[in-house]
């Protein structure tokens, strides 16, 4: 059966960098798109991008392009989420989840990994 | 960038009773819009793509219609296990969310 895992909790300091992973398995990793999303605390869903695993396209909501790197490593097919000078803004949940169908919708999540930033 | 307004943000409702939230976008989304039910502490879990066909398990209480701009979703004979926040989501153009809806049991 399709499972993402994601990798455990963050603390990270103002100004740095945090990097999340979600390891694919289950299916083919490379033939399907995967998404992260966002999740303040007490507020709704919003989708920060996606990458193809197999061409390593990415494309980025407007608000997250200097924000989030999405990368993908097909030999260990793991996704990956770069957060990059972090503010208390970026404390969050930040879930992984797959494509499927065209245009895709997200079928499959991961169980959510919380970045929290502080001094 | 297509705007989604879910409504209503909560509500209420009795053991066996029924509810509907709607989602309406800000252009016509071609019925790209799915809706997951998100309990704390987990992933979002899918129930309904392309505006009404129901994902594999999910029962039959759970339905969705619409077309164009205007997207409704509805749950019957509800269960203590509904309790959770729903979301819609349209796909048609990138990603957008609606604001969610947090379903509790009177």
């Amino acid at each position: 059966q399709v499972q993402l895992q994601q990798s455990g909790a963050e603390l990270a300091r103002p100004g740095a960098s945090v990097k999340v992973s979600c390891k694919a398995s289950g299916y083919t990793f490379s033939s399907y798109t995967m998404h992260w999303v966002k999740q303040r605390p007490g507020q709704g869903l919003e989708w920060i991008g996606y990458i193809n695993p197999s061409s390593g396209y990415t494309n980025y909501n407007q608000k997250f392009k200097d924000k989030a790197t999405l990368t993908a490593d097909k030999s260990s097919s793991t996704a990956y989420m770069q957060l990059s000078s972090l503010t208390s803004e970026d404390s969050a949940v930040y879930y992984c989840a797959r494509g499927y169908g065209y245009p895709a919708w997200f079928a499959y999540w991961g169980q959510g990994t919380l970045v929290t930033v502080s001094a | 960038d297509i705007q989604m307004t879910q409504s209503p943000s909560s509500l209420s409702a009795s053991l066996g009773g029924k509810v509907t939230i709607t989602c309406k976008a800000s252009q016509d989304i071609n019925k790209d819009i799915a809706w997951y039910q998100h309990k704390p502490g987990k992933g979002p879990r899918l129930l309904i793509h392309y505006t009404s066909t129901l994902q594999p398990g999910i029962p039959s209480r759970f339905s969705g219609s619409g077309s164009g701009r205007d997207y409704s979703f509805s749950i019957s004979n509800l269960e203590p296990e509904d309790i959770a926040t729903y979301y819609c989501l349209q796909y048609n153009n990138l990603y957008t969310f609606g604001g969610g809806t947090k379903l509790e049991i009177k």
